[in-house]
């Protein structure tokens, strides 16, 4: 049963510490995607990537937040410096896209992020 | 999984009554539309599409319904279950800059099912 995983689960830091959140998408998937959710937005999305290459990121604070993917099977959200404002749960999703077609984006389990 | 205890609008329907989830969409050009449901500390999980060349879609005890004009989505959900209780969004995809789609989700709304 072919799964995105995000690790870790829980992270509790203190303001100006460094996080760094980490998915692992679907085998074969082109596609990940970094969204966040909290009470007041909803889901936002951060950031993407077809191809392990970044195409929209204009949902994301640029001084402090930054995603990469090292390679096919790691996409990493990094937060430094962490404020308060960023506690939130962040979701990784994965899904295919192939030219013409649509994307059915399938979410990990999330990231619940603290920053006292 | 995980979840956020969101302030949405709720809906509260009786077991076994349909359910109708309604959506307002923003963007016109917006050609793919996808309902997604996330249960209590979960992620969102798929549960069905449409492409704007369709007014209608449906799928087991669910029917998605798109109007254009109004830019407008519906979710309907047949003899409601516990199950079915949890946060349901709407989302569109769009067009973005490099010729890439992007899905954006709407707000969500509370389904509530009384026994």
């Amino acid at each position: 049963d072919a799964r995105v995983t995000q690790t870790p689960r829980h992270k509790v830091t203190e303001m100006g510490q460094e996080v760094t959140m980490r998915c692992q998408p679907i085998l074969g998937h082109n596609t990940v995607f970094w969204y966040r959710q909290t009470m007041m937005q909803g889901l936002e999305l951060l950031a993407y990537f077809r191809n392990r290459a970044p195409l929209d990121d204009s949902g994301m604070p640029k001084d402090r937040f930054s995603a990469e993917m090292p390679d096919a099977t790691l996409a990493t959200l990094k937060i430094q410096p962490s404020e308060p404002r960023d506690s939130a749960v962040y979701f990784c999703a994965s899904g295919l896209e192939i030219q013409g077609s649509y994307n059915e984006q399938f979410f990990g389990p999330g990231t619940r992020l603290t920053v006292l | 999984g995980e979840s956020v205890g969101l302030h949405l609008p709720t809906l509260s329907v009786q077991e076994g009554d349909n359910s109708i989830i309604n959506c307002a969409y923003s963007n016109s050009a917006s050609d793919y539309f996808i309902w997604y449901k996330q249960e209590s500390g979960k992620g969102p999980q798929f549960i069905i599409d449409i492409r704007s060349n369709m007014d209608k879609r449906q799928g087991q005890r669910v029917t998605v319904l798109l109007n254009k004009t109004v830019k407008h989505l519906s979710l309907q959900i047949a003899a409601t279950q516990p199950g079915d209780s949890a946060v349901y969004f709407c989302a569109e995809n769009i067009i973005g800059y490099s010729s890439a789609s992007k899905i954006i989700f709407g707000s969500g709304t509370r389904l509530s099912i009384r026994p």
